[in-house]
């Protein structure tokens, strides 16, 4: 158990919908990541938080945005899903960053 | 544009022999270098953090070395079990406060 948990486990949903995932990084973490990994794809960085700033930017698309809250959760809002948007996705959380991340078990979202 | 390139990308190896694999970076302005393990249907586990030309670490029979000057770290395991059967990820840090750069990984298969 890394101490980093992610809300839901799983989640199905329609093209057009909108879904919220939720993270809560490890006691003491400042950092948050959120990653994609498609079917057969590595780890796709999407964003990073710092003690709740955007800190890097990565593969993220317009429709997706994220926040870190003052108690340092954080969450990933997609909208307007496409199928294609169907994917496993982890938050990892790190001490500030550049240190090894410690990664949730993954929501797992499945566009219908 | 950095860019973290792991070989090979995919890797079958008969239970009981030993393996290595390689992670490739650039060596200028280098800040740390991570080893992770990723499990089908688990996320991804840290298993070293490298920081020092010459650095070699070593958890059970998996160890690695680390060449900064050259830009690139070995993973070698020995006397490969059916359990190591994952995929090994490389990430790069260059700068304490900066986001993990993520190799695509080699993908390890063990033939029983």
């Amino acid at each position: 158990d890394s101490g980093v948990t992610q809300t839901p486990k799983h989640l199905i949903t329609a093209t057009g919908q909108r879904v919220t995932l939720r993270c809560s990084p490890r006691s003491g973490d400042l950092s948050v990541y959120w990653y994609q990994q498609s079917l057969d794809q590595g780890l796709q960085f999407l964003i990073q938080y710092y003690n709740g700033e955007e800190r890097a930017k990565g593969n993220i698309l317009e429709r997706f945005s994220a926040q870190q809250f003052p108690d340092l959760h954080s969450e990933l809002n997609l909208s307007s899903l496409e199928l294609g948007d169907s994917a496993l996705y982890f938050c990892a959380s790190s001490p500030t960053g550049g240190e090894t991340q410690y990664f949730g078990p993954g929501t797992r979202l499945l566009v219908l | 544009i950095l860019n973290v390139e792991q070989s090979p990308q995919s890797l079958h190896v008969q239970e009981g022999d030993s393996t290595n694999f390689t992670c490739s970076f650039p060596s200028s302005n280098f800040y740390a270098l991570h080893w992770y393990r990723w499990e089908t249907a688990k996320s991804p586990e840290a298993l070293f953090v490298m920081t020092l030309n010459g650095d070699e670490k070593k958890k059970g029979r998996i160890s690695a070395t680390l060449n900064t000057k050259e830009g690139y770290s070995y993973l070698y395991i020995k006397g490969s079990q059916p359990e190591d059967s994952a995929t090994y990820l490389c990430a790069l840090t260059m700068d304490s406060n900066y986001q993990l750069i993520w190799g695509a990984g080699t993908k390890l298969i063990i033939k029983p």
